[in-house]
């Protein structure tokens, strides 16, 4: 079983429908990264959070570390917002390493 | 955007060549990685170095090695590509390590598409 899992794995949606994608995790962490990834291959980091909510123009993302369970919800979707959103989780121990989800692809359609 | 370049974009090489790919950054950034992604799997760590000559192995390191003699670049080998080397190569980079990154976040460069014949 991964460590970090996605869903939905492909997720398409009309312009201006609420996204929201799920990340789940199994290991004690110190932090979880969301990152994006459009279709001509860069990533960016959007989020790092330890906890709670962080909000960016039209994107949220929450944390819930007792259940191990993230989510980032996009608001007012737009066709610019396709693309795979990666969830990444720094794990807690001695060795310390950032254990990558597979990612969701997003479509938005106008 | 964090300056990071990667080169080449795209290569094709035969099976049983070398090949190394280049990460190039702008940002005086004292910890690099290299990833590989594939369909199917997330982001996997190959190598990454946490300074000039200090360079360690990541979760898929057989096959590759790495090399960093300038804080700016960061050097990824494969010394005999095979075609379970075909891949889409990222670097990235950091200023503290990924455990203290609250304030640090990781900058990806634009990937490397390689394929082997």
């Amino acid at each position: 079983k991964n460590e970090v899992e996605q869903s939905p794995q492909n997720l398409t949606a009309q312009e201006g429908e609420f996204i929201t994608i799920n990340c789940s995790y199994s290991v004690g962490i110190s932090a979880l990264h969301w990152l994006q990834q459009h279709p001509g291959g860069g990533i960016v980091s959007l989020f790092m959070l330890s906890s709670g909510k962080k909000k960016h123009g039209r994107l949220i993302a929450t944390i819930n570390i007792q259940e191990k369970h993230s989510s980032l919800h996009i608001t007012a979707s737009h066709p610019r917002d396709s693309a795979v959103y990666i969830c990444a989780v720094i794990t807690q121990g001695g060795s310390e390493k950032l254990v990558f989800g597979k990612g969701t692809k997003l479509t938005v359609n106008p | 955007d964090a300056g990071i370049t990667q080169s080449p974009r795209h290569k094709v090489t035969e099976t049983g060549t070398p090949v190394t790919l280049r990460c190039h950054q702008t940002e005086n950034h004292r910890y690099m990685y290299w990833y590989r992604q594939d369909p199917g799997h997330g982001l996997r760590l190959i190598h990454y170095s946490y300074g000039v000559k200090d360079t360690d192995k990541g979760e898929v390191s057989d096959g590759y090695s790495v090399s960093r003699s300038k804080t700016e670049d960061f050097l990824l080998t494969l010394e005999s590509a095979t075609s379970s080397q075909t891949s889409v190569y990222f670097c990235a980079i950091s200023e503290q390590p990924r455990s203290y990154s609250y304030n640090s976040p990781l900058h990806f460069g634009n990937g490397t598409r390689l394929t082997v014949t």
